[in-house]
């Protein structure tokens, strides 16, 4: 059973326009997410990440919105650059008990045409 | 410069025969992760180490084995049982005190079964 789930395999974008990133989790006491970049054939890279006591937390052209309510937190980007193309990953993690296990989503893949 | 390093970057190995999967990290981190990575698939968490000479297995540990001699090395066997051993491997570590921290990443390395 997917406990984080991002729901569009594949998003499309023009250079300059805003990029938004979907991610829903199902498990309530998840209190920590991130955001990772990943390109063929290489390690992902951490971008940004939030904690359950807020809900945006920015990075640059990176921010990252979390509505626990909703069980829902989006990735936005802005503006997109045709290097951002990747697959993007949204994680959470639950630290009860210094529990540092990370519940990945399958990943989003994001094309920022010129 | 600090950092994982995992080697070598692709590996092939005949049906039957074990491999090992190095993973080195020079961050003085207490925690390690093996993933696993297919094609169209999320991250699959192996096995994990939060401390030296202790691991737990992961969500699909059946056909691995590792140990954790020093806090530094975290070495991966695809074992003969292991049905699909071809696949993206991925080690990762982190800091363990505190409350919220992020996994990082080694290149991968490519396993390729004859």
């Amino acid at each position: 059973d997917q406990q984080v789930k991002q729901n569009s395999p594949s998003l499309s974008v023009q250079e300059g326009r805003i990029s938004i990133l979907n991610c829903d989790y199902t498990n309530s006491m998840f209190d920590y997410f991130l955001w990772y970049k990943k390109y063929p054939a290489e390690g992902p890279t951490f971008l940004i990440s939030i904690s359950s006591i807020k809900d945006k937390n920015e990075d640059g052209r990176f921010t990252v919105f979390l509505n626990k309510s909703a069980k829902h937190l989006s990735l936005h980007i802005v503006p997109s650059q045709p290097g951002d193309s990747a697959v993007y990953f949204c994680a959470a993690s639950n630290h009860a008990g210094n529990n540092r296990k990370l519940i990945w989503g399958l990943g989003t893949s994001l094309a920022v045409n010129p | 410069d600090g950092g994982i390093t995992q080697s070598p970057k692709y590996l092939f190995r005949k049906e039957g025969q074990n491999v090992t999967l190095s993973c080195e990290q020079n961050l003085n981190h207490d925690a390690m992760y093996w993933y696993r990575q297919d094609p169209g698939q999320g991250l699959r968490l192996i096995y994990y180490s939060q401390i030296v000479n202790d691991f737990q297995k992961g969500d699909i540990a059946e056909g691995y084995s590792v140990s954790r001699e020093k806090k530094e090395s975290f070495p991966l066997t695809v074992t003969s049982a292991q049905k699909n051993p071809t696949a993206f491997y991925l080690c990762a570590s982190s800091i363990v005190l505190g409350n919220y921290n992020e996994q990082f990443f080694g290149p991968g390395t490519r396993l390729t079964v004859l």
